[in-house]
């Protein structure tokens, strides 16, 4: 059964920074893409960033550029997304998810962490 | 950038209703869409991708249709299961970006 399980978030004053990871479970997750998506309390979902399977490759949103970086650990089975000069608008859950050679989509999710920005 | 319009925002429906929600580009994606469900307090579930492919285990009463820049999610028949919110969702190779969600409500 695929899992992926995340962690890291918090609560973090503006310009602060955190470490999000995503530990994933039942597939080989050095063949797949990886990706994060963010959902602001009431809001819709925004595509933050997008890694490939190597982690050689990596895109980010417009929004997060410059300050988000996603990279990866094949070896330990964890994605992770270092974000940081926070904003009070980066207030989100984050979602890791799992991209399908299929679909080229996110076809597995976790079921997210929450960041908090506020002074 | 693309932008990626839903509507309606809201849509209030009834069990056994065919539903359709339509997505409209800012400039041609080709079939390059996907359509998401979410319910409150999950994560999305995939539903179509490439405008059109059911994904596996989704019910055949989810179809999904267009390309250019129109497209339109449809449920043929509306079960208690369905009401969600409904997200489509542009793809390419170097990005993604989703439409602001059409919520499905009795």
């Amino acid at each position: 059964e695929v899992q992926l399980l995340e962690w890291g978030g918090g609560l973090v004053q503006p310009g602060g920074s955190l470490r999000l990871s995503c530990e994933a479970s039942g597939f080989t997750f050095s063949n797949y893409a990886m990706g994060w998506v963010r959902q602001a309390p009431g809001k819709g979902l925004e595509w933050v960033s997008s890694i490939s399977y190597d982690g050689a490759v990596a895109y980010d949103a417009d929004s997060v550029k410059g300050r988000f970086f996603s990279s990866r650990d094949n070896y330990k089975n964890t994605l992770f997304l270092q974000i940081n000069n926070l904003r009070a608008d980066d207030t989100a859950l984050y979602y890791c998810a799992k991209i399908s050679t299929v679909s080229a989509n996110f076809d597995y999710w976790g079921q997210g962490t929450l960041v908090t920005v506020s002074s | 950038d693309i932008q990626m319009t839903q509507s309606p925002s809201t849509l209030s429906a009834s069990v056994g209703d065919r539903v359709t929600i339509t997505c409209r580009a800012s400039q041609r994606i080709s079939n390059w869409l996907a359509w998401y469900q979410q319910k409150p307090g999950k994560a999305p579930k995939l539903l179509i991708y490439q405008a059109s492919s059911l994904e596996s285990g989704v019910p055949s009463r989810f179809s999904g249709s267009g390309s250019g820049t129109e497209f339109t999610l449809t449920i043929s028949s509306l079960q208690p299961d369905d009401f969600a919110t409904y997200y489509c969702q542009h793809y390419n190779s170097y990005s993604r970006t989703f439409g602001q969600g059409t919520k499905v409500e009795v």
